[in-house]
């Protein structure tokens, strides 16, 4: 079957990094999507990988492990606006994204 | 970057009524679109795939019936809630694949409320 796992919940501190892990098993793979969702809003889309590596993009990077089926999402320099659920998605063989349930990140003053 | 917009961003009907929402990719075309559904504190949920042209794809466990849709050129897919009840209520969320690189974009949601 097709699975994404991905930590409930981690909490930091303002100004430190965190590391959010995402492990995947999909039918085909066509890539590994991070996703921020504040409370009632829709998802923003914050990187894509589909090769392995790392994608910096400011703050946020991506890490793609593609033989581990393994991605993490890196936060630098935490902000408390950075509060938000962080969704791990796969895009499958049929190009159709298998949702983690995401990782609530609370940061503390 | 690219945009998706939905609209209404919320509405609130009596139970009984059909509801409508729009998803539309501004700037690019998207032959595929889905809609997802969120319940609090939980994922988002694929209710179906929409394709231009051609049926939905509905997700096991979703009634075609209820929740009709068309998507009727390469920039706008419908989701029509009919015969709304109050479990309906939710949170609506489309998104479009650019039909360019298949990058995926998402429209800020609609939130449904049945009275």
């Amino acid at each position: 079957g097709q699975n994404i796992d991905q930590p409930t919940e981690m909490t930091a501190t303002e100004g430190a990094i965190v590391q959010i892990n995402c492990t995947y098993q999909t039918s085909g793979f066509n890539g590994l999507f991070w996703y921020q969702q504040h409370a009632g809003e829709a998802p923003t889309f914050l990187s894509y990988n589909v090769l392995d590596g790392l994608e910096e993009k400011g703050r946020f990077s991506s890490f793609l492990s593609r033989s581990k089926g393994y991605s993490y999402l890196l936060l630098k320099e935490l902000q408390m606006k950075d509060s938000a659920s962080y969704l791990c998605a796969a895009m499958d063989s049929n190009y159709q994204l298998i949702w983690g349930a995401g990782t609530k990140l609370i940061i503390k003053p | 970057g690219a945009v998706v917009s939905q609209h209404p961003s919320r509405v609130i009907c009596k139970s009984g009524t059909s509801v409508k929402i729009e998803c539309r990719s501004l700037d690019f075309q998207a032959t595929t679109m889905f809609w997802y559904r969120q319940f609090p504190k939980q994922s988002l949920m694929l209710m179906a795939t929409s394709n231009e042209g051609s049926k939905a794809t509905y997700e096991q466990g979703v009634e075609k019936d209820k929740f009709l849709i068309n998507h009727a050129s390469l920039t706008l897919s419908t989701l029509t809630v009919t015969s709304a009840h109050p479990e309906d209520s939710s949170f609506y969320i489309c998104s479009a694949r650019a039909d360019r690189d298949n990058e995926q974009f998402f429209g800020p949601g609609t939130r449904l409320t049945v009275l």
